[in-house]
């Protein structure tokens, strides 16, 4: 059974740091692209970005390129998103997803809260 | 880039009544060479992660009951919900991934019971 777990709710402070995790198991987790998707409050969902693990090749949404960075570490089968320095606009719930064999996103994790406040 | 937009951004309908839901893309998402739409549709209840309902436009993702229809091609798609169950209640989304790994969503329509 394909699973993606991720890393617990976060409160933060603007200009703090922060890196959340996305671990897959149940498949060949470096030969399938991870995505991860924002989903502000009340909001829809926007793709901010997606790797292939497997050589680290990374594809961003242009309204993401340079406020985001994505990795993956194949050794413990996680994916990651981070921020140097968090706005209280990036208050949301961040979801990782499996893109399916066709593309299209099959799987999913149960998603991030992210909370950035003063 | 792809844009998505969906009609309408909400509908209520009677429980056992159908529902359509419109997507259109800003460019042609059937791929010539194989002949499939790049589209899918995702169902995302309260509280949870979307759920994939349809990829290549009409294929239904195994387990998701029969009532649920995706149809169109090339910029003009629809998601059919053909007798609304309560459980139905959702925000439905389209999605390209004709240009896979970078994609779009749809900004989502919201069902409702009347």
């Amino acid at each position: 059974e394909v699973q993606l777990v991720q890393s617990g709710a976060e409160v933060k402070k603007p200009g703090e740091s922060l890196k959340i995790s996305c671990q897959g198991s149940g498949y060949s987790f470096s030969t399938y692209w991870v995505a991860w998707v924002r989903q502000m409050p009340g909001k829809g969902l926007e793709w901010m970005g997606s790797i292939y693990p497997r050589d680290s090749d990374t594809r961003y949404s242009p309204s993401f390129q340079g406020q985001v960075t994505i990795s993956a570490d194949n050794f413990i089968n996680t994916a990651h998103l981070q921020w140097s320095s968090l706005k209280a606009s990036d208050t949301a719930i961040y979801f990782c997803a499996r893109h399916a064999d066709t593309g299209s996103v099959g799987d999913w994790g149960q998603g991030t809260l992210v909370t950035v406040s003063s | 880039d792809i844009v998505m937009t969906q009609s309408p951004a909400s509908l209520a309908v009677s429980l056992g009544e159908r529902a359509t839901i419109n997507c259109r893309s800003s460019q042609s998402l059937l791929y010539s060479s194989n002949n499939k739409n790049y589209l899918a549709w995702y169902q995302q209840k309260p509280g949870q992660p979307p759920k994939l309902l349809i990829y290549w436009a009409s294929t239904r993702e195994s387990g998701v009951p029969d009532r649920f229809s995706g149809s169109g091609s090339g910029t003009d798609f629809t998601l059919t919900i053909s007798s609304l169950q309560a459980e139905d209640v959702a925000v439905y989304y389209c999605q390209q991934y004709f240009s896979t790994p970078l994609l779009t969503f749809g900004p989502g329509t919201k069902v409702d019971v009347k």
